[in-house]
C-alpha cells in the first residue's frame, strides 16, 4: 500500500523558517512527481508546488514563489519543502501527494494524513 | 491565482442522484484532465474520478465524471449517507503553470 507520512509541522513564529518533510513508502519513489498542497483552517484546498520524479522541474503557486523550496533524497525516499519568511495566511495543514507520474504536472493521486504549520508569535 | 468555481452546496435523498459542477476556463480545464476529490472532515482528500471520467482503483462506480469545454461535472448516484463530504475539482492551468483547485462543495444526504 502507498504511504505518505508528512511530519515537521509546528508553531513557528512570523518570520522564522521550518521543514516539512514526507517519507514516503510501498512504491518506487524515484519514479514518481510529488506535490504539496494545504489547506488552511476551516478553508478549501490549495495547490503549493510540485516536483518531478528526477528532482529537475518545479512549479510553485505565486504566494509562496521565493519562499518555499521543494526538494527530494530519492536515496531516503522523502519529500520536503523548506519554508521560511513565514506569515500568518502560511498556517495551514500540509499534505504530502504521490503524482501520478514521473513528469510534472503530475495531479495529486495519493494523499498523506498531513502536518500542521502554525504561524503565529 | 486562478481558481475554479463550484457551488457551495449540493444535496439529495438517499438513492438519488446529485450532480456537481466545475467551471473554469480555456486555460485549464478546457485545456486539461480535470480530477474530483472527496474529503471528509478532518481527513485527508481522496480522488474519486482521475482524467476527467476514470475511476481509481477502490472508487465506485456510483461516481462518475465528464467534461465539456471549460467545464466539467461530477455525478454520484445512488447516493448515501457515507457520500457526505466535500468535494472539489482541480486541473493544471497552462497560464499560470500551477495546479488550480475548485472552491468546493458539500454534500448533504437529507
Amino acid at each position: 500500500d502507498v504511504q505518505l507520512l508528512e511530519s515537521g509541522g509546528g508553531l513557528e513564529q512570523p518570520g522564522g523558517s521550518l521543514r516539512l518533510s514526507c517519507e514516503a513508502s510501498g512504491f518506487t519513489f524515484s519514479n514518481f512527481a510529488m506535490n504539496w498542497v494545504r489547506q488552511a483552517p476551516g478553508k478549501g484546498l490549495e495547490w503549493v508546488s510540485v516536483i518531478s520524479a528526477s528532482g529537475d522541474r518545479a512549479y510553485y503557486v505565486d504566494s509562496v514563489k521565493g519562499r518555499f523550496t521543494i526538494s527530494r533524497d530519492n536515496s531516503k525516499n522523502t519529500l520536503y519543502l523548506q519554508m521560511s519568511s513565514l506569515g500568518a495566511e502560511d498556517t495551514a495543514t500540509y499534505y504530502c501527494a504521490r503524482g501520478n507520474f514521473d513528469g510534472v504536472p503530475a495531479a495529486p493521486y495519493y494523499w498523506g494524513q498531513g502536518t500542521l504549520v502554525t504561524v503565529s508569535s | 491565482q486562478s481558481v475554479l468555481t463550484q457551488p457551495p452546496s449540493a444535496s439529495g435523498a438517499p438513492g438519488q442522484r446529485v450532480t456537481i459542477s466545475c467551471s473554469g476556463s480555456s486555460s485549464n480545464i478546457g485545456r486539461n484532465f480535470v480530477y474530483w476529490y472527496q474529503q471528509f472532515p478532518g481527513a485527508a482528500p481522496k480522488l474519486v474520478v482521475n482524467k476527467n471520467d476514470q475511476w481509481p482503483s477502490g472508487v465506485p462506480d456510483r461516481f462518475s465524471g465528464s467534461k465539456a469545454g471549460s467545464s466539467a461535472s461530477l455525478a454520484i448516484s445512488g447516493l448515501r449517507s457515507d457520500d457526505e463530504a466535500d468535494y472539489y475539482c482541480a486541473a493544471w492551468d497552462d497560464n499560470h503553470d500551477l495546479f488550480v483547485f475548485g472552491t468546493g462543495t458539500k454534500v448533504t444526504v437529507l
